[in-house]
């Protein structure tokens, strides 16, 4: 099946720093979503990208479908951005489940 | 914004008891699915169900589990006889292929089994 690997696995910033988190993928997919796990272990979509580039506030995000990574931007960090960032995906081949990468665990300091 | 929603948030249940989470999925969606996320793990996939039946499981949905949607709006995972090992946080989601929502996850239900 499709393989996921995020990096890094750990990463501590202080507040107000930037980011950039990096998911690459060993298939063509059809979806690819970008999820934060806050303390409370709940799930939160940030955003479905299976190709380009797309921005909600502080945060971005950019697939290169053809080379088969996509990347999660997080700028101006604060506290509350800590947690787990899961990226997942959706095969092409062997569609209708997401497939999780490992995560990276964010750690963002006042 | 809809959601998905799960019930309970936490349960606690004895080794070799059944239990039963629940789940409403999105109402025009189409396809339901069930993850699992041990702790301190990654979120693994269980089971997706459309038509009103499994179109896919892994290999940890075993004859212990089984899913159903028992009526027009629930969607629901039973583990027969609970083990240790499957404490974790079990995950519901629902998706309509083809639009640019993609998944939604409910906010999950924590099992513990003592």
């Amino acid at each position: 099946g499709i393989q996921v690997e995020q990096s890094p696995p750990d990463l501590i910033l202080q507040e107000g720093a930037n980011s950039t988190l990096r998911c690459n993928f060993s298939d063509s997919v059809n979806n690819l979503q970008w999820f934060h796990q806050n303390p409370w272990g709940q799930l939160i979509n940030l955003f479905y990208i299976p190709s380009g580039t797309k921005q909600n506030g502080r945060l971005s995000a950019t697939t290169v479908a053809t080379e088969r990574y996509s990347l999660l931007y997080i700028s101006s960090s604060q506290t509350t951005d800590s947690g787990v960032y899961f990226c997942a995906v959706e095969d092409m081949e062997y569609g209708n489940k997401l497939v999780f990468g490992a995560g990276t665990i964010l750690r963002v300091k006042s | 914004e809809p959601e998905v929603t799960q019930t309970p948030s936490h349960q606690v249940t004895q080794m070799g008891q059944e239990v039963i989470l629940r789940c409403v999925p999105i109402s025009n969606h189409l396809y339901f699915y069930w993850y699992r996320q041990i702790l301190g793990q990654k979120v693994e996939f269980l089971v997706s169900f459309y038509n009103n039946e499994i179109s896919e499981k892994s290999e940890i949905f075993d004859d212990q589990f089984s899913v159903e949607r028992p009526d027009g709006s629930n969607f629901t995972l039973k583990i027969r006889s609970t083990k240790l090992e499957d404490s974790a946080m079990y995950f519901c989601a629902s998706s309509v292929p083809g639009t640019a929502y993609g998944y939604t996850f409910g906010s999950g239900t924590r099992l513990t089994v003592v």
